[in-house]
């Protein structure tokens, strides 16, 4: 699979203003894309997914938008709350030969100021 | 439904030494596939594997070698253990797929290899 990365390694923002963690992707010929959280010791958590037929999805206060033009995505997250610190990441599924893996980008860490 | 278990969390080896990490599945995931994240590397492919088969690999040596068993619970070993190696494994199981139509991954907390 081609590398999917990130704009920013860093954001901060204060607590209960609107986050937005970008994301571009090279392969024109991925369908599906995947946004996920990870808090310092756990795993990465599955936050939402968007597929390649839609520019927008919603979630609970998350909001990805995916723009196939210039592949580009974008995470949203409203009214960021100080639980919302974490590393994310955007990921592409890699599917050659039968298999099943995710390309992931570097991360953007988010830090929530109270 | 329980997560992905990841067992031991941490552990220390000495360079040379070998290591076994296990990763039990969601119930009903037959899919379990390996990651390592280290610092500069970020998250890379180790391995996935379905109905006891290993369908892929990515670009690590020989010495990452990994089975399932008919439970759908994965173990990995790392043979001649060597300083680079210390990372975070992380295990991650989906729902029985037989290509990437689209689903997420679910990971465990992983294990966190210390090699000195």
């Amino acid at each position: 699979g081609e590398s999917v990365g990130l704009h920013l390694p860093t954001l901060s923002v204060q607590e209960g203003d609107n986050s937005i963690i970008n994301c571009a992707y090279s392969n024109s010929a991925s369908d599906y894309f995947i946004w996920y959280k990870q808090e310092s010791g756990k795993g990465p958590q599955f936050i939402i997914d968007i597929r390649s037929n839609m520019d927008k999805r919603q979630g609970q206060r998350v909001t990805v938008l995916l723009n196939k033009t210039v592949k580009h995505l974008s995470l949203q997250i409203a009214a960021t709350q100080p639980g919302d610190s974490a590393v994310y990441f955007c990921a592409e599924p890699y599917s050659g030969a039968g298999s099943y893996q995710l390309t992931f980008g570097k991360g953007t860490k988010l830090s929530v100021i109270p | 439904k329980a997560g992905v278990t990841q067992t031991p969390r941490y552990l220390i080896k000495t360079r040379g030494q070998q290591v076994t990490l296990s990763c039990s599945p969601i119930s009903g995931h037959r899919s379990v596939s390996w990651y390592q994240q280290t610092p500069g590397q970020g998250l890379q492919f180790l391995f996935e594997y379905f109905s006891e088969t290993q369908r892929n690999k990515g670009n690590f040596p020989g010495r990452f070698s990994g089975r399932q068993f008919s439970n759908s619970r994965s173990e990995m070993n790392v043979s001649t253990l060597e300083l680079g190696d210390s990372a975070l494994y992380l295990c991650a199981s989906s729902l029985p797929r037989t290509g990437g139509e689209g689903s997420p991954l679910h990971f465990g907390n992983g294990t966190r290899l210390t090699v000195t």
